[in-house]
């Protein structure tokens, strides 16, 4: 993989289901990777960095793990609400490398 | 307090124009970015600046002039402008090292007609 890539492009959610989408990043010489809210006419909120592989971090209903091995990310969503509602972006990058590499995000949508 | 400001919010011009955008942090962040926002909702990287010092030029049009008088701020000039630089940019700071996360600002839409 080259590129950060996100999948589903865009998921339709109820209110209170539990979702999950996926962040694939380039594996060798990974560095970071950070996982950003973003809600329609704001600007990307950062949730979570990580580093470590096996690394899982938690905020609230919202959690994520890292396996930097074979380049992928995981972002859940626990209970979703109709708050939830927004573009999920992840963004990975690599040693001796200051430019953090964006995916085009998953839109998240969650109906009440 | 707005944490990363730009100005202004948005930006429509006449083809040829030169315009320029300013980014203000009150974070005492030491780096920050531009990023543009393509035609395919990606943000790309185009410059990044620690404390004052260019750090990252993507291939950009040397149109594009970022300019950062002090490490809280990061303005982009842009001579000659083309249709094509339509497009939401964003300025962002952090401290030093991608093992911290960015704070976005709340972006400008140029739209170049």
């Amino acid at each position: 993989i080259l590129n950060v890539e996100q999948s589903p492009q865009s998921l339709h959610v109820q209110e209170g289901d539990s979702t999950n989408f996926t962040c694939s990043f380039p594996s060798s010489n990974f560095y970071a990777l950070h996982w950003y809210r973003w809600e329609t006419a704001k600007s990307p909120e950062a949730l979570f960095v990580m580093t470590l592989n096996g690394d899982e971090k938690k905020k609230g209903r919202i959690s994520a793990t890292l396996n930097t091995k074979e380049g992928y990310s995981y972002l859940y969503i626990k209970g979703s609400q109709p708050e939830d509602s927004a573009t999920y972006l992840c963004a990975s990058s690599a040693y001796n490398n200051n430019d953090m590499r964006f995916g085009a995000g998953t839109r998240l949508t969650v109906k009440p | 307090d707005t944490a990363v400001s730009q100005t202004p919010k948005y930006l429509v011009t006449q083809m040829g124009n030169d315009k320029s955008i300013k980014c203000e942090q009150n974070l005492g962040h030491d780096t920050m970015y531009w990023y543009k926002q393509d035609s395919k909702k990606f943000l790309k990287i185009m410059f990044s600046y620690n404390n004052k010092e260019l750090i990252i030029n993507e291939t950009v049009p040397n149109r594009f002039s970022p300019k950062s008088p002090d490490k809280a701020h990061l303005n982009l000039h842009i001579n000659s402008l083309e249709l094509g630089d339509s497009a939401v940019y964003f300025c962002a700071s952090s401290h030093r090292g991608t093992n911290y996360g960015y704070t976005f600002g709340s972006g400008t839409r140029l739209t170049v007609v």
